[in-house]
């Protein structure tokens, strides 16, 4: 199975700030990476596929990037809402499809 | 409006089994991939499997493959997933999601506690 390792483990940031969360997969995924949201005591919501195309809704504050390897997900201008776990998705070839362990973002 | 709602879950005794279900509406359920991921409490995200839009193909990840069974009916737009030699381990929110590889949409969840 492919192994996600996912940094920080948490974070803390004040608004305004740009936050940036990384992701190492164990092999090439060639872009297979995904990134989801959980906000506090609610299910988890797809916010980026394919490393870095935004689902439909997803501010444009928003953004992932990477290839190969190592994929990051960027939060501009950080907003109160944005308090959550983050975890990020393989996809590439055959299942399963492993997540990272996922990164708790919390305001300063 | 896409709407999963799971239910069937609660509390269950070691070595029982339990069946999940997920309702869909709100979209095409027969067009798509649905899937199941597993929360434990205080941790992260774990994929248990998908099955296909007519259900000749089903993956799941190989620690749970003799577990757990996920089926779908179309006709009533709704996915299961059959959960069997519950132990301690599988004490978790069980998410139905929509989406082959990537999840697009999810269920609120059914919390499942395996006690004695």
């Amino acid at each position: 199975d492919i192994q996600m390792t996912q940094s920080p483990a948490s974070l803390s940031a004040s608004l305004g700030e740009t936050v940036t969360i990384e992701c190492l997969a164990s092999e090439d995924i060639y872009s297979n990476l995904a990134w989801y949201q959980q906000k506090p005591g609610k299910s988890p919501q797809l916010l980026i596929y394919y490393a870095n195309s935004l689902n439909d809704g997803v501010p444009s504050r928003f953004s992932g990037s990477g290839s190969g390897t190592q994929y990051s997900l960027k939060i501009n201008s950080l907003q109160s809402e944005d308090v959550s776990i983050y975890f990020c998705q393989q996809n590439y070839d055959s299942p399963p499809y492993t997540f990272g362990a996922g990164t708790k973002l919390e305001l300063k | 409006e896409v709407k999963l709602v799971e239910s069937g879950g609660g509390l269950v005794q070691p070595g029982r089994s339990l069946k999940l279900s997920c309702a869909a509406s709100g979209f095409s359920f027969n067009d798509y991939w649905m899937g199941w991921v597993r929360q434990a409490p205080g941790k992260g995200l774990e994929w248990i499997g998908e099955i296909n839009q007519d259900s000749s193909t089903i993956n799941y990840t190989p620690s749970l493959k003799d577990k757990f069974t996920i089926s779908r009916d179309n006709a009533q737009n709704t996915l299961y997933l059959q959960m069997s030699k519950l132990g301690s381990e599988d004490t978790a929110i069980y998410y139905c999601a929509r989406g082959w590889q990537v999840m697009d949409a999810w269920g609120q969840g059914a919390s499942v506690t395996v006690s004695s």
